[in-house]
């Protein structure tokens, strides 16, 4: 079965700092993994996701995550942190099939301090 | 496209009544998914539909809950009768080809049930 850990339900940060948010998985066959962010009063939005090919995925607002098997870790970065990046950020996992389902974390708060 | 519409965005109910939540999902989409989300719990799969056929009802809480997906482009999510611990922001999410493309999240019906 997969599961995926997001290590820290909280993470503050000042203002052009770098961002990490950590996720780690646990997945028995080669997996799809996923970022969302979900700003206040909305949905949540996919930011990247790593399929197959290049370990390092870009996606929106300036975020990347890199898939590092050996660490069974896709640890979730942006080099300067800006006020509006303040979300609740949730990292997934599935099988990496079409049929599977994905499975979410339990989310990381980004606060962002002046 | 619209994206996944949800309606309605919020609803105040009092215990013992019947709730309805509807979602349409984007067209095209063949895998349909109802999530609910609290603080305590955080994000939950209750059930998820794969051209109209309901695949996995496992995290469907008790038999006061109930979907259905009549035709590809309507989902609704029914609760009879509400409780209080009902209370939640429901989400619906679409996608095709299952895990491949992640999904698309609606923006939600936020349920008070007093």
């Amino acid at each position: 079965a997969q599961s995926v850990t997001q290590l820290g339900s909280h993470v503050s940060v000042s203002e052009g700092a770098l961002v990490l948010l950590r996720c780690n998985y646990s997945s028995s066959v080669p997996p799809y993994l996923f970022w969302y962010v979900q700003y206040p009063n909305q949905g949540l939005q996919l930011l990247l996701k790593y399929t197959t090919g290049a370990t390092l995925v870009k996606g929106i607002n300036g975020f990347e995550a890199e898939f590092k098997k050996s660490e069974t870790s896709f640890h979730l970065t942006k080099p300067s942190a800006h006020m509006s990046d303040a979300a609740e950020y949730f990292c997934a996992v599935s099988r990496g099939s079409s049929a599977s389902k994905i499975i979410f974390g339990s989310g990381t708060r980004l606060s962002i301090r002046p | 496209d619209a994206g996944v519409i949800q309606s309605p965005r919020h609803e105040v109910t009092e215990m013992g009544q019947e709730v309805t939540l509807r979602c349409k999902p984007i067209s095209g989409h063949d895998y349909l998914f109802w999530y609910r989300q609290t603080m305590m719990r955080g994000l939950e799969l209750l059930i998820y539909f794969n051209n109209n056929v309901p695949i996995d009802d496992s995290g469907m809480p008790e038999d006061r809950f109930s979907a259905k997906m009549p035709n590809a482009s309507f989902s609704t999510l029914k609760i009879q009768p509400s409780e209080p611990r009902d209370s939640a922001v429901y989400f619906c999410a679409s996608t095709f080809d299952g895990s491949y493309y992640g999904y698309t999240f609606g923006s939600g019906t936020r349920l008070t049930v007093v």
